[in-house]
């Protein structure tokens, strides 16, 4: 899991704003995945790409969004949309497509100012 | 699609004592099953995994029982030390196009 970083490690949102969250992975995996975590709480699905310019909606899609330009890079836009956005937020990555074990980033922690 | 739950969702113990964290899943497909152990603010760390094919396995004081008849999996740590504080999270898939799925996790303390 040392080769997945996550930036930054702490990010402030202003009302209305869209902030994108940054992830990047030198393990040549297939798949990657963006997971939300509020105190207490388990790890919720928010996207997920299987392969390069392909994404699919997880769990909790509504008010974010996501590219996936190159197979190492899956950023996450976290829009306007998102009324509640402060959490803690984690960057995954698999081999392959799935059912494989993944491996997590450091997480970004956003807070909304 | 899956489901996961996880029981208990606090559980503390005296160092030294054993500790069992059990999961379910829904999916009779689902044939991988992680767990992971997450501190506070750091990132989720795999600690130990099975297959289907498997019934039990090892590694030092952890270990993972599976059930497939019931759907059911376990996570067993002996000689619980401090240092095992942290929060415990199962999850299930099947080979696929499938992520996986979590369960909402287990904080372990352990006491001194």
């Amino acid at each position: 899991d040392g080769g997945i970083t996550q930036s930054p490690k702490y990010l402030f949102r202003k009302e209305g704003q869209n902030v994108t969250l940054s992830c990047e992975q030198n393990l040549n995996h297939d798949a990657m995945y963006w997971y939300r975590q509020d105190p207490g709480q388990g790890l919720r699905l928010i996207y997920y790409s299987q392969i390069v310019n392909d994404f699919q909606k997880g769990d909790i899609a509504e008010g974010y969004s996501v590219s996936r330009e190159k197979k190492e890079s899956f950023p996450l836009t976290v829009t306007s949309a998102q009324k509640n956005p402060t959490a803690f937020y984690l960057c995954a990555s698999s081999i392959g497509r799935g059912g494989e074990t993944q491996y997590f980033g450091p997480g970004t922690r956003l807070l909304v100012l | 699609g899956e489901n996961v739950e996880q029981h208990p969702s606090t559980l503390s113990v005296q160092e030294g004592d054993s500790a069992v964290i059990k999961c379910t899943y829904s999916d009779s497909a689902s044939n991988y099953f992680p767990w992971y152990k997450q501190e506070l603010g750091k990132r989720p760390q795999l600690i130990i995994d099975i297959r289907s094919n498997v019934g039990e396995k090892k590694d030092q004081r952890i270990a993972v029982t599976l059930n497939k008849t019931a759907k059911h999996f376990s996570l067993h740590i002996t000689e619980t030390q401090p240092e095992d504080s942290a929060v415990y999270f199962c999850a299930a898939t099947h080979s696929g196009n499938t992520p996986l799925v979590f369960g909402k996790g287990t904080r372990l303390s352990v006491i001194a």
